[in-house]
């Protein structure tokens, strides 16, 4: 079964430093990742996807994340962090296209941006 | 556009009460999903909707009863649940079910008395 795997629960940074928000993931086949963010008391929304195409994925917001099948990672990083992204962040996966219709998520990752 | 809405935003109700949450998305997709997500914790799959068709229940209490009218529309309705089921509920859309990206919606948060 696919699943992903999000050390830890919470990350601090400092307004301007780098974000780095770690997911790893478990398939037997290449699969689809996502990064979903959720502010509070909202839904998730899309913060960027992998599908085979490229590696390095760019997303909204200035983040972006890369896939390497190596280490069966696909981490997520901001070059400067912005006090706005102070959020859950959350890595899924779902299966290769006409596979699995279920994305699993990982436990979430709270970031906090201090000033 | 890509938005999926849902209504109503927050939602309290007792014990037996009979009521309905409601999902809709204008963008052609043809999978629809609802989630419970429970305070700091990732959502969990309830139903997956395929073509207007229930193709995925993960083994939830009858007391949820979901249903896809048309294709936009997707509704929840609820009857005699209980405490431990307030939760917020998302509602998400796909393109097709297999593999694709799906869209959430802000969620309805339901709080069970």
């Amino acid at each position: 079964a696919q699943s992903v795997t999000q050390l830890g629960s919470h990350v601090s940074v400092s307004e301007g430093a780098l974000v780095l928000l770690r997911c790893n993931y478990s398939s037997s086949v290449p699969p689809y990742l996502f990064w979903y963010v959720q502010y509070p008391n909202q839904g998730l929304q899309l913060l960027l996807k992998y599908t085979s195409a490229a590696t390095l994925v760019k997303g909204i917001n200035g983040f972006e994340a890369e896939f390497k099948k190596s280490e069966t990672s696909f981490h997520l990083t901001k070059p400067s962090a912005h006090m706005s992204d102070a959020a859950e962040y959350f890595c899924a996966v779902t299966g290769p296209q006409g596979g699995s219709e279920k994305l699993v998520f990982g436990k979430g990752m709270k970031l906090t941006v201090n000033p | 556009d890509t938005e999926v809405t849902q209504t109503p935003k927050h939602l309290v109700m007792g014990m037996t009460n009979k009521k309905s949450l409601k999902c809709e998305q204008h963008m052609g997709h043809r999978a629809m999903y609802w989630y419970k997500q429970k305070a700091k914790k990732p959502p969990e799959l309830m139903f997956v909707y395929s073509y207007e068709k229930l193709s995925i229940n993960e083994s939830v209490p009858s007391r949820f009863s979901p249903e896809c009218p048309n294709s936009s529309l997707l509704n929840l309705h609820l009857h005699a649940l209980q405490p431990e089921d307030s939760a917020l509920y998302l509602c998400a859309s796909s393109l097709t079910s297999g593999g694709r990206e799906q869209y959430f919606g802000p969620g309805t948060r339901l709080t069970v008395t």
